[in-house]
């Protein structure tokens, strides 16, 4: 199973400043990545899917790069609303559901 | 509005058993895939199952933690899926969300997401 490894666990963001989140495949799981993003209490929302590809009404100050092994999730200017944890997801791999990261808390700093 | 709305979470004994709904709408259900993510509570997203559509012939696979014990199921003409869990122990407790996978060239992304029901085993 492959292992998805997100850094840093946490990351402490001024409002209005970059965010900028990484994860990690075990093994290459090309460009079949997504991102969902989690506040408290709510269920987790897709930000991006096919590793760069924003989900419908996603603000375009979220961004997805990478292929195979190595992929990042940049937020260019924190607003207040985006003080969540996300967590990166491969679909490539079995299982069916693929295998989600361990996720990155952004805080305010 | 696509919209999925879990129910039937609630306190359980360890060894016991518990069915979860959830309840579709706003998309074409029966041509679906659904899958079921869990959360233990300050913890990560683990993937717990999916059935496919009946075009798939409702094919269904399981994490190895909970494969044999838990069992999804759909009723289309109802526009909801099931988890069936039995046996249940206190390392099942999480809020379970249910999330319908969109087909990629390989595998599937999540999208909606349902509000999540929360399931603890405890005596």
């Amino acid at each position: 199973e492959i292992v998805m490894t997100q850094s840093p666990a946490t990351l402490s963001v001024s409002p209005g400043e970059r965010a900028t989140l990484s994860c990690r495949a075990s093994q290459s799981v090309s460009s079949n990545l997504a991102w969902y993003q989690q506040k408290p209490g709510q269920a987790p929302r897709l930000l991006i899917y096919g590793a760069s590809t924003r989900a419908t009404g996603i603000p375009a100050r979220f961004s997805g790069s990478g292929s195979g092994t190595e992929f990042t999730l940049t937020i260019s200017s924190l607003q207040s609303e985006d003080f969540a944890v996300y967590y990166c997801q491969q679909y490539n791999n079995w299982p069916p559901g693929g295998t989600f990261g361990q996720g990155t808390k952004v805080e305010i700093k | 509005e696509v919209q999925l709305v879990e129910s039937g979470g609630g306190l359980v004994q360890p060894g016991g058993s518990l069915k979860l709904s959830c309840a579709a709408s706003g998309f074409t259900f029966s041509g679906s895939a659904m899958h079921w993510v869990r959360q233990a509570s300050g913890k990560g997203l683990e993937w717990v199952g999916r059935i496919r559509s009946k075009a798939n012939s409702y094919a269904t696979a399981y994490a190895a933690s909970v494969k044999g014990r838990f069992t999804i199921s759909r009723d289309d003409s109802k526009n909801t899926a099931y988890l069936q869990m039995n046996s249940l122990k206190t390392e099942d407790t999480a809020v379970y969300y249910c999330t319908r996978g969109v087909p990629a060239a390989r595998g599937n992304w999540f999208d909606p997401w349902g509000q999540g029901t929360l399931v603890t085993v405890s005596s």
